[in-house]
C-alpha cells in the first residue's frame, strides 16, 4: 500500500527555515519521483518542487532561491528546507508520488503537514 | 507561467445529476491537463490525467475531455461521496500549475 506522511514544526517563527520530511512507504524513491506542493490559507495548488528517482532536482523558479529537496533513500525519506519564512507562506505542505510514465502526474498525496509562519 | 482558469468558482448540483467543471489554459498545453478530488480529512485523489485518461480505481462517471488550451471534467450521476473540492493542473510544462479550485457543493 502507497503512503506518505509529512512531518515537521506546526510553527515556524518569520525570516526562520522551514524543515519538512516526508516519510514513503510501498514504494521505492530509486523508482518513483517525489514532488512537494503546496496550498497557502485560503488558496490554491502551488507546485514546488522534485525529487527525481534518479536523484536530480527541479524547482519552481518562484521559490528556487529559497528551497531545497534533498533524500535519504535508506530511510525512504524526502526532505524539504525553505528559508526566510514569511506569513504568506503560512498553508499546508503535501508530499506527492509522480506517476510513472507520465510527466508530473501525482498519483498519490500525503494528507499534509500544516504550517503556520508566525511571531 | 502557463495560468489555469477553472470555472464556475462553485457549482451546486443534486445526486444523480451531471455537471461539468471546465479549465481553461493561458496557452496550449496539448493534451496534459489532470484532474484532482480533494475533500477534508483524505489524500487529494488523482481522477483523470492527460485530459482523459482515467485513472485506475476511479469509477467511469468521471470523465474528462478538450485538448489545447480546453478542457472539461464530467461527472454523471453524481453520489453523495462526490461533493468536494476539484482542481485542474496542467502537467505540460514547467512550473506544473493548478486552477483555483471548483467546489462542487450539494444543492
Amino acid at each position: 500500500q502507497v503512503q506518505l506522511t509529512e512531518s515537521g514544526p506546526g510553527l515556524v517563527h518569520p525570516s526562520e527555515t522551514l524543515s519538512l520530511t516526508c516519510t514513503v512507504s510501498g514504494f521505492s524513491l530509486t523508482g518513483y519521483s517525489v514532488y512537494w506542493v503546496r496550498q497557502p490559507s485560503g488558496k490554491g495548488l502551488e507546485w514546488m518542487g522534485r525529487m527525481r528517482y534518479n536523484g536530480d532536482t527541479s524547482y519552481n523558479s518562484a521559490l528556487k532561491s529559497r528551497l531545497s529537496i534533498s533524500r535519504d533513500t535508506s530511510k525512504n525519506q524526502v526532505f524539504l528546507k525553505m528559508n526566510s519564512l514569511q506569513t504568506d507562506d503560512t498553508g499546508t505542505y503535501y508530499c506527492t508520488r509522480a506517476r510513472r510514465g507520465t510527466r508530473a502526474v501525482m498519483d498519490a498525496w500525503g494528507q499534509g503537514a500544516s504550517v503556520t509562519v508566525s511571531s | 507561467d502557463v495560468q489555469m482558469t477553472q470555472s464556475p468558482y462553485n457549482l451546486a448540483a443534486s445526486p444523480g445529476e451531471s455537471v461539468s467543471i471546465n479549465c481553461k489554459a493561458s496557452k496550449s498545453i496539448s493534451k496534459y491537463l489532470a484532474w484532482y478530488q480533494q475533500k477534508p480529512g483524505k489524500a487529494n485523489k488523482l481522477l483523470i490525467y492527460d485530459g482523459s485518461t482515467l485513472q485506475s480505481g476511479i469509477p467511469s462517471r468521471f470523465s474528462g475531455s478538450g485538448s489545447g488550451t480546453d478542457f472539461t471534467l464530467t461527472i454523471r450521476s453524481l453520489e453523495p461521496e462526490d461533493f468536494g473540492l476539484y482542481y485542474c493542473q496542467q502537467h505540460n510544462e514547467y512550473p506544473y500549475t493548478f486552477g483555483a479550485g471548483t467546489k462542487l457543493e450539494l444543492k
